[in-house]
């Protein structure tokens, strides 16, 4: 059984650029998370879904970042225009509503230069 | 304010070794606390998950403590392996948000042999 597959794993891009970070959830979860870690913050909510809705975007840091759920077996995350100060590792986790439980994927590394 | 301490910050033992993590917790309501391994370049992996109601909950040699009253919760390695060595991660679930979790700042522990 698949986990949470996030793509690219890897990012570096020059500032100013878009990035779109993808996320595949598990099969039949409900609720899918964004996650931002760096070393100095720790790991941060940026947005919260709930069968496809966005619930919580609170954590999102500025307008230009924004996320979308077509499906219920689909999401990105995209920054545009992209900054230094975004690098950092980006996670997309999966859950059922309710049970608590949330599953993450491997990360997407991303580098601003 | 919702917070979660862990110490130590960073920790080094030897093979085979037994070793204690700490954190403890201001987050009040208190649904659950969960303790994550988070290996390098990875997604943080679930170890335990205890209720307010639990002391103790086992995963293997992976052994977690909660004491409600005092806040406090341990994660206690047994006979520690090479594969250990990883950052573990204290998280807390507010009693007032299913989704929104508080997440420490981690433990280091490196293994060496």
């Amino acid at each position: 059984d698949a986990g949470v597959i996030q793509s690219p794993r890897h990012e570096v891009t020059e500032m100013g650029q878009e990035v779109t970070l993808r996320c595949k959830p598990i099969s039949g979860h409900n609720s899918l998370f964004w996650y931002r870690q760096t070393m100095m913050r720790g790991l941060e909510l940026l947005i919260y879904f709930n069968n496809n809705v966005p619930i919580d975007d609170s954590g999102m840091p500025e307008d230009r970042f924004s996320a979308k759920m077509p499906n219920a077996s689909f999401s990105t995350l995209k920054i545009q225009p992209s900054e230094p100060r975004d690098s950092a590792v980006y996670f997309c986790a999966s859950g059922w509503e309710g049970y608590n439980e949330q599953f993450f994927g491997p990360g997407t590394r991303l580098t601003v230069l | 304010k919702n917070q979660v301490e862990q110490s130590p910050q960073s920790l080094i033992i030897l093979e085979g070794k037994n070793c204690t993590l700490q954190c403890n917790y201001t987050v009040s309501p208190f649904s659950n606390l969960r303790w994550y391994k988070q290996d390098t370049g990875r997604g943080p992996v679930s170890l335990t998950i205890m209720t307010f109601s639990e002391n103790t909950k086992s995963n293997g040699r992976y052994t977690a403590t909660l004491d409600a009253d005092t806040k406090q919760s341990s994660l206690h390695i047994t006979a520690s392996q090479l594969s250990d060595s990883a950052s573990y991660i204290c998280v807390v679930s507010p009693g007032d948000s299913s989704y929104k979790l508080i997440f420490g700042s981690g433990t280091r522990l490196l293994v060496r042999p």
